[in-house]
């Protein structure tokens, strides 16, 4: 059972658009939504977190946007470059002893075209 | 220091060998965890260890034995590994009370023959 799902492999982006990365999650009971990014051969970088009590976050050129009710997420990237081609990953957490558990869905593959 | 380091970057070894994969932090982080990535999936959760004590184990098989000697430090001993073992082995850590926010080494690439 994936409690944690991007249903888009992939993703071609024009440099300097927009880049929206979807998220779908089945268990209410998740606290914290995390986006991670992937480049090969390396682990996996901390990009942006939200807490379920907000329903939206940004950081610099990084905005998530959580709809609990929908449980759905997304990661908006914008302007969109080039070094954001990676793979990102979207991840969720319980609260208190089941902080630790991250649970990862299988990625979605950016791709930023010059 | 914002890093989480790991030791080798590669790492090939038979069936019958004993082998250890090494990480290390100085970020102050009280937890930290191994995980295992095969190609194409995501990262799946073995072992986290909290203020140096393991609090889970996610019934990993006993070929693979963690060790964290201090806070900064965590080790993961190997013996007797199947080929279906072999895949990106990542270190994370987090500090306390923002335990979702997990920091990853680069990991080592594992293939056993």
């Amino acid at each position: 059972d994936q409690q944690v799902k991007q249903n888009s492999p992939s993703l071609s982006v024009q440099e300097g658009r927009i880049s929206i990365l979807n998220c779908d999650y089945t268990n209410s009971m998740f606290d914290y939504f995390l986006w991670y990014k992937k480049y090969p051969a390396e682990g996996p970088t901390f990009l942006i977190s939200i807490s379920s009590i907000k329903d939206k976050n940004e950081d610099g050129r990084f905005t998530v946007f959580l709809n609990k009710s929908a449980k759905h997420l997304s990661l908006h990237i914008v302007p969109s470059q080039p070094g954001d081609s990676a793979v990102y990953f979207c991840a969720a957490s319980g609260s208190g002893g089941s902080n630790y558990k991250l649970t990862f869905g299988k990625g979605t593959l950016l791709t930023v075209n010059p | 220091d914002t890093e989480v380091t790991q030791t080798p970057k590669h790492l090939v070894m038979g069936m019958t060998n004993k082998k250890s994969l090494k990480c290390e932090q100085h970020m102050g982080h009280r937890a930290m965890y191994w995980y295992k990535q095969k190609a194409k999936k995501p990262p799946e959760l073995m072992f986290v260890y909290s203020y140096e004590k393991l609090s889970i184990n996610e019934s990993v098989p006993s070929r693979f034995s963690p060790e964290c000697p201090n806070s900064s430090l965590l080790n993961l001993h190997l013996h007797a590994l199947q080929p279906e073992d072999s895949a990106l082995y990542l270190c994370a850590s987090s500090q306390q009370g923002r335990d979702y926010e997990q920091y990853f080494g680069p990991g080592t690439r594992l293939t056993v023959t």
